[in-house]
């Protein structure tokens, strides 16, 4: 059964900071892995998705890295701004006779402050 | 406007006494899913869609149903609840494929 753990749980660092949350899965037998944003009472927005025969994507000021082997994705966030407080969960897709199944992290709680 | 639509968004309701949560989504996807989240559990897939007519349990099924007679439709059976199962319920819909999962605003629901 997959597992996917996030590391740190929650994060506060001042504006204008690099920061990098982790994200560790027990199954290397991924489809893809994607990146959520969640603000406190709505629902996720998907941030980057990054399919297992990818290494990484780039939006904006948003890196993630998918390392299948190692079962590590990393999420970097460029010159970090109190909007982008919220908690940010990965998910791993399933792939072969479980495609279709997601397996999510507990997240990491990130707080930008000025 | 893209979006997946689901309701209701907040019931209070009591033990035993079925209930339906819908989830519409206008983009035409293929996939659709269910989800729980629960503080220290996260979020966990109870169900899963792949097309009409074509749906899978995901890691928590137990206690609930669901049916896929559209494309655009997906919802969410609880024959009868129990307290276990009040929590945050969030319907997600994408193309298979790309993968990219859009959310609805979430459901709470609490059973007394």
């Amino acid at each position: 059964k997959q597992e996917v753990t996030q590391i740190p749980a929650a994060l506060s660092v001042p504006e204008g900071e690099n920061l990098v949350l982790n994200c560790s899965f027990t199954d290397s037998a991924i489809y893809n892995l994607q990146w959520f944003r969640q603000d406190p009472g709505k629902g996720l927005t998907s941030l980057l998705l990054i399919q297992s025969s990818q290494r990484e994507q780039t939006s904006g000021r948003l890196n993630a890295s998918l390392d299948k082997s190692s079962g590590r994705s990393t999420l970097y966030i460029a010159a970090s701004q109190p909007g982008d407080s919220a908690t940010y969960l990965c998910a791993a897709g399933a792939g072969g006779t479980s495609y279709g199944k997601l397996t999510f992290g507990q997240g990491t709680i990130l707080t930008v402050h000025p | 406007e893209a979006q997946v639509t689901q309701n209701p968004r907040y019931l209070i309701t009591v033990t035993g006494k079925k209930l339906t949560v819908t989830c519409s989504q206008n983009m035409n996807h293929e996939y659709m899913s269910w989800y729980r989240q629960d503080p220290g559990l996260g979020l966990r897939q109870i169900y899963y869609s792949m097309n009409v007519e074509v749906t899978d349990k995901g890691d928590v099924p137990e206690g609930y149903k669901v049916s896929r007679k559209e494309k655009r439709n997906f919802p969410l059976i609880l024959e009868s609840p129990s307290p276990n199962q009040t929590s945050l319920y969030f319907c997600a819909s994408s193309f298979p494929g790309t993968g990219e999962l859009f959310f609805g605003e979430g459901s709470r629901l609490t059973v007394l």
